[in-house]
């Protein structure tokens, strides 16, 4: 149980064009999910949390109006990266949490990333 | 904000060798969770270790959470450990934000 998947895995696009990044809880009601980003060789550095129903919280340097994100069901959630440049090329992960489980609020479960590059 | 630093950097083991990766914080913490990347990207949870000590097979982890710092043992590593080792916390008031230290890179050869 407690599977997320991403789709796609990997997309090669042009710089000026908008790629959107999907994520789904496969088994389980998101109620919470979150985007992070990873450039290589470096960790993993949390870009908005967002809740079902809610506009997306963005941590501080994000922008909000490139990195869009939705939350539309508790199922599912959208990145869409717009007028994407080389500089957005990044491995992009996402995670999604029900509430239950570990912690406080709740068990992160991880999908398995989307590989950006923009040329 | 709330800095996680992790040592060594990179490691290179022989098979069936032990090691300890450590992870140090800033700032006490409310949560506090291991992770493996597999050389594919995916991200499993290890554990969720705020305090205390847990193993699970090969795998133990230890925190002290007065002294800022937790401690991940690996025994009779395999080729299949082979990957990045994260911590990960969260401060308290932070929710469920996690901030991912700086990671082990860990290559087990035959």
């Amino acid at each position: 149980g407690a599977v997320v998947s991403q789709h796609p895995s990997r997309v090669i696009c042009k710089s000026g064009t908008s790629v959107k990044i999907e994520c789904r809880s496969l088994d389980f009601q998101a109620t919470t999910m979150f985007w992070y980003r990873q450039f290589p060789k470096q960790s993993l550095m949390l870009m908005a949390t967002s809740n079902e129903g809610s506009k997306a919280t963005y941590e501080q340097g994000v922008e909000k109006d490139k990195f869009l994100i939705n939350h539309a069901s508790l199922t599912l959630s959208t990145l869409t990266v717009t007028s994407a440049h080389p500089e957005d090329s990044s491995f992009y992960i996402c995670s999604a949490s029900s509430g239950l489980g570990t912690g406080l609020f709740g068990t992160q479960y991880f999908g398995p990333g989307t590989r950006l590059l923009v040329l | 904000g709330i800095q996680v630093e992790q040592s060594p950097p990179d490691l290179i083991l022989q098979e069936g060798a032990n090691s300890t990766l450590r992870c140090n914080f800033s700032d006490s913490v409310n949560n506090l969770q291991w992770f493996h990347q597999n050389p594919w990207g995916q991200l499993i949870n290890l554990f969720y270790i705020p305090s205390g000590t847990k193993q699970n097979g090969r795998l133990s982890a230890t925190t002290v959470a007065t002294e800022r710092y937790s401690l991940l043992y690996i025994s009779s590593s395999q080729t299949t450990d082979s990957g990045v080792y994260f911590c990960a916390v969260v401060r308290p008031g932070g929710g469920n934000k996690l901030t991912f230290g700086t990671g082990t890179q860990l290559k087990v050869e035959l």
